[in-house]
Parts: C-alpha cells; structure tokens; sequence
C-alpha cells in the first residue's frame, strides 16, 4: 500500500495568518494520463469529511480560494492563505492511483 | 443536490454480520462515470477505503477486508448496501456513505452512522 505522510500533526493559526501542510506519499501519483490523483479533505467537527481539492490543485465545488494545493511526484502542499475560524478541523490528504486508496494520518488545525 | 443517508443498525454483536444500506437522493446511481462505496472512521482514528460498486454491478474492495466485505446495489430503489461478516471490535466505527467521482475522489458523503460491535 501507499503510505501517506502528513505533516505537522497539529497546527494552531491566528486569523487571517497563513497555514500549511504537508503531505508525502511513499511513492509517485504521477499516472501514465498525466494526471495526479491527489485530493485534499477537511472533516470539521462532528462532520464527515468534505473534498476541497482534487488532482493535486483544483478547488472543488464551493471551496473558497484561500485554499490552494500544490506539488508533484510525491510531495504536496495545502495552503490556507488566510485562516478564518471555520477551517477548523482536521485536514486529510488521500491518493487515488492504486487499490487501496490511502489516507494521511490527518492534520489538526485549531484556530488561535 | 445530492444527499446520502446511510441507515442500518447501531449495535452488532461479534461474529456477526454487518448490514448497511445507503439512500441516494438528488440524483441515480445509475448515472455513468460514478461510483458508489463506503468508508469508515473508527473512533478518534483516521479513514479507511472499504470498496465501491459501480451500477453495473462491477465491485472493488479494499484488500484488507475483501475476504468480509460485499458491496450491492439496488438501481430500482437508488440504493446501495455494504455487508462485513465475522465482524470483531476491530469493526467499530463510523460507516460513511460515497459518492465516487472516479479515481478515489469521494465528492459526496453521507453523515456517517457509528456501528459498535460488542461482546
């Protein structure tokens, strides 16, 4: 299986400061369609997860563009550009290139 | 807008089997190019792919768990339904219900039914 590795396991953001995490997968989403099937989740609390982003960079429906998402190969970014008190949560970052599809381990993000 | 609702029992006891359906609304699992699964969460603990089903019928399983698991759907009611055997407190969790855009990109979900197994 891929393994997922997301960096920090928590973070603390005051309003209007920017966030980052990070993400590495234990080998390369670069398919042979020239696509990365990487996606990035936020589970807010008492809430499933939400997709917020989709192929390494492209926002989901409805998602506001202070989130964006970058990288290639096998490391990838999630920036907030600028953090509001409803990005609480924990952030999940996820591959989609082989059975299984596998999770980070999550990011806590606390607003200050 | 679509919206799933998983539905089923809460309390399982071990050895026993599983049995989750998810409601579709807003829309047809017959529609081509999605796929339909379920993931689960255990308590204070990240996600877990189990499978999906395409309205064909054409079912993928998580590795781990394929020996347990079976993934159905029933076009004529925009239902899908997920049955684990054997279950073991291991099974614990918060069941979600997907909607699978293709490659793994779960754009809708359900609210998640908790299901304890007990002893």
């Amino acid at each position: 299986d891929i393994v997922m590795t997301q960096t920090p396991l928590s973070l603390s953001v005051t309003p209007g400061q920017p966030a980052s995490i990070s993400c590495k997968s234990s080998q390369s989403l670069l398919q042979s369609d020239g696509k990365t099937y990487l996606y990035w989740y936020l589970q807010k609390p008492g809430q499933s997860p939400q997709l917020l982003i989709y192929e390494v960079s492209s926002r989901f429906s409805g998602v506001p563009d202070r989130f964006s998402g970058s990288g290639s190969g096998t490391d990838f970014t999630l920036k907030i550009s600028r953090a509001e008190a409803e990005d609480v949560g924990v952030y999940y970052c996820m591959h989609g290139v082989d059975n299984p599809p596998t999770f980070g381990g999550g990011t806590k993000v606390e607003i200050k | 807008q679509l919206q799933l609702q998983e539905s089923g029992p809460g309390l399982v006891k071990a050895s026993e089997t599983l049995f989750l359906t998810c409601t579709v609304s807003g829309g047809s699992i017959n529609s081509n190019g999605y796929y339909w699964g379920w993931i689960r969460q255990p308590p204070g603990k990240g996600l877990e792919w189990i499978g999906s089903i395409y309205h064909s019928g054409s079912s993928y399983y998580n590795p781990s768990l394929k020996s347990r698991v079976t993934i159905s759907a029933d076009t004529s009611e925009n239902q899908f339904s997920l049955k684990v055997t054997s279950v073991t407190a291991a099974d614990t969790a918060v069941y979600y219900c997907v909607r699978d855009h293709g490659n793994w990109a779960m754009d809708y979900w359900g609210q998640g039914t908790l299901v304890t197994v007990s002893s």
